[in-house]
């Protein structure tokens, strides 16, 4: 089972440039969202989709769009890359209305701007 | 945005010895509250989700208790083993028709062989 895929794993980027990581998901699930994760800081959420066509900001969505045109596909774009957002980034996805379900995560990408 | 405190922030036990962990989050608005092992270089994987106030989960040698009135969650590892050496997460879910999850900073535990 594929589950939730992430890609690229690893990215190097010079400031101000744009790239797209890419996330898709096999379990049909409605709800999608992009985390980020720092050094004593947890996981920080940065946007979130409850379906396709309808996304919603995180707690840290500067500097960051997404869209949601299929329920499988859910791509984090990074506009003019900044070295503040190097980061590891986690997608992750579950079912929207089931109160019992967890949520299953990508293996992350590792993205460095320099 | 939910406030979710996590403490401690980090744990150093012995092999063999038990530890419990604090999640704490508003109790207003609660619908779950979940609780994920992440390992380094590993993506975080779930170990419970929890709904209802006075639930008790086990697995293994991991339990966890909720109290939704206070707000409160606890973990507890009993026995610890250097494999449980990991950052737990605890997200509550505040709201009951997206799964949108807002994370604590983690508790890091580390066990000594």
């Amino acid at each position: 089972n594929a589950g939730v895929t992430q890609t690229p794993k690893f990215q190097v980027l010079k400031t101000g440039q744009s790239m797209t990581l890419q996330c898709a998901q096999d379990m049909n699930h409605e709800y999608m969202s992009w985390y980020r994760q720092d050094p004593g800081m947890g996981l920080r959420l940065i946007h979130y989709s409850v379906g396709a066509g309808i996304t919603d900001q995180g707690e840290v969505p500067n500097g960051y769009n997404v869209s949601r045109s299929t329920t499988e596909d859910f791509p984090l774009r990074l506009l003019s890359a900044a070295p503040s957002q190097t980061s590891v980034y986690f997608c992750a996805s579950s079912h929207r209305r089931d109160m019992n379900t967890e949520a299953f995560f990508g293996q992350g990408t590792r993205l460095t701007v320099v | 945005i939910l406030n979710v405190e996590q403490s401690p922030q980090s744990l150093h036990v012995q092999e063999g010895d038990s530890t419990n962990f604090t999640c704490s989050f508003p109790s207003s608005n609660f619908y779950a509250l979940h609780w994920y092992r992440w390992e380094t270089a590993k993506s975080p994987e779930a170990l419970f989700v929890m709904t209802l106030n006075g639930d008790e989960k086990k697995k293994g040698r991991i339990s966890a208790t909720l109290n939704t009135k206070e707000g409160y969650s606890y973990l507890y590892i009993k026995g610890s083993q250097p494999e449980d050496s990991a950052t737990y997460l605890c997200a509550p879910r505040g709201s009951s028709n997206t799964g949108k999850l807002i994370f604590g900073q983690g508790t890091t535990l580390q066990v000594k062989p």
